[in-house]
């Protein structure tokens, strides 16, 4: 069965500091791959994704994420974190084979030290 | 602009009482979704519509209902069935598999 693993639940890093969020997936076929934000009490707002092509792929808010099919992992990076980053990030994940459905990981809570 | 609206941002409700959640789109996608949130859980799928008239349930659908009579609506009923209903609920939708979602800002139910 398809399934998102976010490996890590809370994730602290300083101020200008460099961070990656860990994503693994199980899906026997091609995958479409997405990366989400929440802040407090809004809405998921689409931060990147992968549908083919590139395996790197540039988002907004200077994040990007790297596609390795032999891996099954779609890991989020940013090369120097703002205050503003302060946020829960969701990775999600849909199937050619499935129908409308969109699987999310539990969410990686993200904590910027100053 | 186009989006995804969902009302009310707060509610709260008496045990026993069903209430309903609105959720209105004019980005005219074909799919729309229920997801409900609690803490450290991620999100969990209640209900998805694919096309009017017609949905499926999710992973979590006991003690919830759903109807898809306009393209624009896809509205949530909480039911008294609903043994823990207090939680954020989003709705959102999608315009085809290749697409992402596109989430509404969310309605945090609190039931006393």
């Amino acid at each position: 069965a398809q399934s998102v693993t976010q490996l890590d639940s809370q994730v602290p890093v300083f101020e200008e500091a460099p961070v990656e969020l860990r994503c693994n997936y199980s899906s026997s076929v091609s995958v479409y791959l997405f990366w989400y934000v929440q802040y407090p009490n809004q809405g998921l707002q689409l931060l990147l994704k992968y549908l083919s092509g590139s395996t790197l792929v540039k988002g907004i808010n200077g994040f990007e994420a790297e596609f390795n099919k032999s891996q099954t992992s779609f890991h989020l990076r940013k090369p120097s974190v703002h205050i503003s980053d302060t946020a829960e990030y969701f990775c999600a994940v849909s199937d050619e084979n499935r129908d409308d459905k969109i699987i999310f990981g539990k969410g990686t809570r993200l904590h910027i030290l100053p | 602009d186009g989006g995804i609206t969902q009302s009310p941002k707060y509610l709260f409700r008496k045990e026993g009482q069903n209430v309903t959640l609105s959720c209105e789109q004019n980005l005219n996608h074909d799919a729309m979704y229920w997801y409900r949130q609690d803490p450290g859980q991620g999100l969990r799928l209640i209900y998805y519509s694919q096309i009017v008239n017609d949905f499926q349930k999710g992973d979590i659908a006991e003690g919830y209902s759903v109807s898809r009579e306009k393209k624009e609506s896809f509205p949530l009923t909480v039911t008294s069935a609903q043994k823990n209903p207090t939680a954020f609920y989003l709705c959102a939708s999608r315009l085809g598999r290749y697409n992402e979602q596109f989430f509404g800002p969310g309605t945090r139910l609190t039931v006393l």
